[in-house]
């Protein structure tokens, strides 16, 4: 079974749409991430919650607002599309509290705006 | 800035041979990690080394950390066609253990 997964795996939408990409992982662990990596492979943290609070919030426009129903479930909503937004966004997740710190990735969803 | 910086950024060798990547930071870190990215799918952790350790070995991979030069490498020995991938060093910093990813280091592995 996949430890952390992602839909949808492919999103081709229009400049101006909205989006949400949806992560779920069965580790059970306390803390998830997004990370955008761009054309050139550079991956960078965008948000981190743990136990469904906001711990970690960079530079990111405000057009991008995670969600966290619950410690599985970690969903990005992305509002009024640029094209500048193209890139595969990866979710992860780690088990924190224990210091175990390796993150677990999922296959990531690929985003073009056009 | 960026925290970790990964060199060479490219680097293809035969089959068999070892491959040697390095990774240099600047702030001091909690740990530092390698993970491999094949094309097309996600990151997979392959070792972490924690500030107080120097070396550390997991099948054919040895990982060194100097914090004293901020740097660390990553050996791949006998190397194989399917080690073939992008490798990336992540530094782990503050409380949040948040991890900054280098640029990534892309490796041809010939048969």
């Amino acid at each position: 079974d996949t430890a952390v997964s992602q839909t949808p795996k492919y999103l081709v939408t229009q400049m101006g749409n909205d989006k949400s990409i949806k992560c779920e992982q069965n580790l059970g662990h306390d803390t998830m991430y997004w990370y955008k990596q761009d054309s050139k492979k550079f991956l960078k943290i965008m948000f981190s919650y743990n136990n469904k609070e906001l711990i970690i919030n960079e530079t990111v426009p405000n057009r991008f607002s995670p969600k966290s129903p619950d410690k599985a479930h970690l969903n990005l909503h992305i509002n009024s599309l640029e094209l500048g937004d193209s890139a595969v966004y990866f979710c992860a997740s780690s088990q924190v509290r224990q210091h175990q710190e390796t993150q677990y990735f999922g296959p990531g969803t690929r985003l073009l705006v056009l | 800035s960026q925290q970790g910086e990964e060199d060479p950024q490219a680097l293809s060798i035969q089959e068999g041979e070892n491959a040697t990547m390095n990774c240099s930071y600047k702030t001091s870190i909690n740990n530092l990690q390698w993970y491999r990215q094949n094309s097309g799918r996600g990151l997979v952790h392959l070792i972490l080394i924690r500030s107080n350790e120097r070396e550390k070995h997991s099948g054919r991979l040895r990982v060194t950390l100097d914090t004293s030069k901020k740097s660390s490498s990553l050996l791949i020995t006998a190397s194989r066609a399917a080690d073939t991938a992008s490798y990336f060093c992540a530094t782990s910093t503050g409380a949040n253990s948040k991890l900054t990813f280098g640029k990534g280091i892309t490796l041809s592995v010939r048969p």
